[in-house]
């Protein structure tokens, strides 16, 4: 079962509009939640993170927002540029556990910012 | 380089072969870890070092996936008998803090 889901594979948007790309979760464990976004032959990009103590960062044109009550998180991108196209991957990990911080990936979203 | 380096950046196989890849982390980070990436899919958890320990192999999908660290900087992800299965992008990455991760590139295995 899928820990960590992201519902929509793609999303297009225009130039200057806000993107917004969604994640749910399902493990109450998880206490931090990143953002990565990664570009084709490339790894992964660490973008922006929140800890469940807060319920927004903010870093320059990102801001990401977290619901605990809804085991949502939420990436806004204000304002789309055509550089930010690429594949958009949330991830989470549980700091509290005896484990080894290891990362659960969703599937990701592709965002395509149209001129 | 600052960041993180994976090598070969690809490999081709015939089924049954031995492979092995290599991850240089960054020079520092105590944290390595190893994920597979199959096509469509988000990366999955594979191993966890902390310096040359290997903490957590429970993403391992079979015994034939072997890693190392043996003196706490590069690592070696070996697969042995490779199956059409193993084909995806092998994604290592390497943290000094339990935080963010930083990935390298990855290797595209591809077993015929």
């Amino acid at each position: 079962d899928q820990q960590v889901k992201q519902n929509s594979p793609s999303l297009s948007v225009q130039e200057g509009r806000i993107s917004i790309l969604n994640c749910d979760y399902t493990n109450s464990m998880f206490d931090y939640f990143l953002w990565y976004k990664k570009y084709p032959a490339e790894g992964p990009t660490f973008l922006i993170s929140i800890s469940s103590i807060k319920d927004k960062n903010e870093d320059g044109r990102f801001t990401v927002f977290l619901n605990k009550s809804a085991k949502h998180l939420s990436l806004h991108i204000v304002p789309s540029q055509p550089g930010d196209s690429a594949v958009y991957f949330c991830a989470a990990s549980a700091h509290s556990g005896a484990g080894s911080y290891q990362l659960t990936f969703g599937k990701g979203t592709k965002l395509s910012v149209i001129p | 380089g600052a960041g993180v380096s994976q090598s070969p950046r690809y490999k081709v196989a015939k089924r049954g072969q031995d492979v092995a890849l290599r991850c240089d982390p960054i020079s520092g980070h105590v944290s390595l870890f190893w994920y597979q990436q199959a096509l469509g899919q988000g990366p999955e958890f594979l191993t966890y070092f902390q310096n040359e320990a290997q903490l957590d192999k429970s993403g391992l999908p079979s015994d034939r996936f072997f890693a190392e660290r043996p003196e706490g900087s590069v690592s070696t992800l070996k697969i042995q008998r490779t199956q059409q299965e193993d084909s995806a992008v092998y994604l290592c990455a390497s943290s000094f803090t339990s935080d963010e991760q930083f990935f390298g590139p990855g290797t595209r295995l591809t077993v015929l």
